[in-house]
């Protein structure tokens, strides 16, 4: 059984540019939520995709943007990269059925702007 | 939204000791997890309990919803426990799937 996947494992973009992260989720799986985990913090909710489509939003800016595509996999994109947007981007997959359940995380990106 | 609150921040031990982490969290939960995270940045779950009482060889964990309050109790602690340890929780007033982490609880395990 698969677990949750991401691609790059490392990446290093300098400020301005543009990056795509990608998420594959747990099989079985049908929801994915992006977290942005700052050195020495908790991971931060950006958003969650269900059904392709955005279903509920942390406080990011509009720089962060996502998308779902048919086989439940994702990608977090962020534009105009800020020294700040340097983090571990960490994905976690869910089943949302009926009601809240357990998340699983894959094993990140890291992300270094300079 | 939900706050959450963990302790202590730091916490060293020598190998062979047992520790309890604490989460505070400020209003009612739909769902609470315990995560390890490792040095290479992986969240590894170790419990999903909204409440009640869950053990896991030497690793369990207890939720009192009704007062808001998660434990988790690591025995005869080992180097391997070494890392940090996140509580997260759900607003049930927001979708499934948005969880609320602590800031988490850094465990060093000397030999």
């Amino acid at each position: 059984d698969a677990g949750v996947t991401q691609s790059p494992t490392h990446l290093i973009k300098t400020r301005g540019q543009q990056v795509t992260l990608r998420c594959s989720p747990k099989s079985g799986h049908d929801t994915v939520s992006w977290y942005q985990q700052a050195l020495g913090q908790g991971p931060q909710f950006i958003f969650q995709y269900y059904e392709e489509e955005e279903r509920q939003r942390g406080n990011f800016p509009d720089r962060f943007s996502g998308h779902q595509f048919p086989n439940y996999s994702s990608e977090l994109n962020v534009n105009a990269l800020l020294l700040g947007d340097s983090a571990l981007y960490l994905c976690a997959s869910s089943l949302i059925g009926d009601g809240p359940g357990e998340q699983y995380f894959g094993p990140g990106t890291r992300l270094t702007v300079t | 939204g939900i706050q959450v609150e963990q302790s202590p921040p730091d916490l060293i031990l020598q190998e062979g000791a047992n520790s309890t982490l604490r989460c505070n969290f400020s209003d009612s939960v739909n769902n609470l997890q315990w995560f390890h995270q490792n040095p290479w940045g992986q969240l590894i779950n170790l419990f999903y309990i909204p409440s009640g009482t869950k053990q896991n060889g030497r690793l369990s964990a207890t939720t009192v919803a009704t007062e808001r309050y998660s434990l988790l109790y690591i025995s005869s602690s080992q180097t391997t426990d070494s890392g940090v340890y996140f509580c997260a929780v759900e607003d049930p007033r927001a979708n499934a799937g948005k969880s609320t982490f602590g800031d988490g609880t850094t465990l060093t395990v000397k030999p």
